[in-house]
């Protein structure tokens, strides 16, 4: 399968841990953009990366957060101290480059955390 | 402020039947419009989009959309809905991919449910 994977899939952890989170877009893709869903809501987006450049973050990314691309590849979205607020399925998607770019992103299934 | 509405949190229809799902916008210059569907343990997957042009966009599944810029709305349609429909529909309005890339509105999404 070639498509955005995003690992692990689910995480139960306690409040006050730190989690990570692994994002490995389509491999072609020069952009990749986190996003985060709680029930019964839309994703919203937290930050986009251009190969390994964090071009842009949202307020929703607080201190707590950290997301990095260090090669341009793979993507890693750190939550540390987590609360229970932090609960939600995390989006990572990608997307191509220039002239191939059409507008859509491409998403992977998700990574849920359930912070106790 | 940015926004997109969908007024619709569920929707029940028979197969067979004739659906439409409603979004609205709020956005300050010419939006990008897009609809996503997510379905149970898959991803978001792109239904087409609207950047110019025509305002009666097709998309994949039978789906299409009409951009009515005087009603700020984007709605789905489908003529005849199948079982295999059943899934969470988001409507997303971006900002020109000259400029900020993924930021991505998402409305909070419609559940279809399809009666058999």
């Amino acid at each position: 399968d070639t498509g955005v994977s995003q690992n692990p899939r689910h995480k139960i952890t306690k409040r006050g841990q730190n989690v990570t989170f692994r994002c490995d877009p389509i491999s072609e893709h020069n952009r990749l953009y986190w996003y985060r869903q709680t029930l019964g809501q839309g994703p919203e987006f937290l930050t986009y990366f251009q190969n390994e450049a964090q071009l842009e973050k949202s307020r929703l990314l607080s201190d707590r957060f950290s997301a990095e691309r260090p090669k341009g590849s793979f993507s890693t979205l750190e939550i540390q101290r987590t609360e229970q607020g932090d609960s939600a399925m995390y989006l990572c998607a990608s997307s191509p480059p220039g002239q191939m770019n059409t507008g859509e992103l491409f998403f992977g299934e998700g990574s849920r955390l359930t912070v106790l | 402020a940015q926004s997109v509405t969908q007024p619709d949190i569920h929707i029940t229809v028979s197969e067979g039947a004739s659906l439409e799902l409603r979004c609205n916008y709020s956005y300050g210059a010419t939006p990008y419009l897009f609809w996503y569907v997510q379905s149970p343990g898959q991803g978001l997957q792109l239904l087409l989009k609207y950047f110019s042009g025509d305002t009666l966009v097709q998309g994949i599944k039978g789906f299409e959309a009409e951009f009515k810029r005087s009603q700020s709305s984007f709605n789905l349609r489908k003529p005849s809905v199948h079982w295999s429909d059943a899934a969470e529909y988001f409507c997303a309005v971006g900002p020109d991919y000259g400029g900020s890339q993924g930021n991505l509105i998402f409305g909070k999404g419609t559940k279809l449910s399809v009666k058999p």
